[in-house]
């Protein structure tokens, strides 16, 4: 069965650090392009970040950039997201997903069932 | 960057009702537009990609279509397991950006 399993959320204070990862079963990981999108408390999806199979190539959301850094190991089927100087409006679920193939003009095929990070002292 | 718009932001629909929600881009995104399905507590499903091409094992009463900056999706006969919160996506360029959805409620 193809699927991604988030882990890694958790109560952070504003300006800390956390690193999320998501893990990958069922498919051959190094092939596809994968995605972190996060949703906040009652409000909609938020696209965060992508970045290519071989990893060489990433991509981040403006309010994401420069804190937020995408990487993965394709040895151990592992997608991360390190985040830097969290905010409070960081505070959201967070979601990996598998692209189609690549993630633009493609889709996001597969989700995680999340991981939530909160940001407050 | 491309925002997305989506009408109505709230539907009360009966089963059995055909329902049609639109999204409109900002500028063309040729048919690189996705539609997804969330329910309260649970991760997206994608159910359209391509504007009208319908992933596996979702009903085909799902649907979808359009191009350049105006897309639909249609269920033609509301179940009760479809009363949910729908969002469009487009893929078109980077940042890729959702609409704000679209919540489908019991009438």
């Amino acid at each position: 069965e193809v699927q991604v399993l988030e882990s890694g959320g958790g109560l952070v204070q504003p300006g800390g650090s956390l690193r999320l990862s998501c893990a990958a079963s069922g498919f051959t990981f190094s092939s596809y392009a994968m995605s972190w999108v996060r949703q906040a408390p009652g409000k909609g999806l938020e696209w965060v970040s992508a970045i290519s199979g071989s990893g060489g190539t990433v991509h981040y959301a403006d309010s994401v950039k420069g804190r937020l850094t995408v990487s993965r190991d394709n040895s151990k089927n592992t997608l991360y997201l390190q985040m830097n100087s969290l905010r409070a409006e960081d505070t959201a679920v967070y979601y990996c997903a598998k692209c189609s193939s690549s993630c633009q003009t493609g889709s996001f095929d597969i989700w995680g069932q999340g991981t939530m990070v909160t940001v407050s002292s | 960057d491309i925002q997305l718009t989506q009408s109505p932001s709230f539907l009360s629909a009966s089963v059995g009702d055909r329902v049609t929600i639109t999204c409109r881009a900002s500028q063309g995104i040729s048919s690189y537009l996705a539609w997804y399905q969330q329910k309260p507590g649970k991760a997206p499903k994608l159910l359209i990609y391509a504007a009208s091409t319908l992933q596996s094992g979702v009903p085909s009463r799902f649907s979808g279509s359009g191009s350049g900056t105006e897309f639909t999706l249609t269920i033609s006969s509301l179940q009760p397991e479809d009363f949910a919160t729908y969002y469009c996506q487009q893929l078109n360029s980077y940042p890729f950006t959702f609409g704000p959805g679209t919540k489908v409620d019991i009438k």
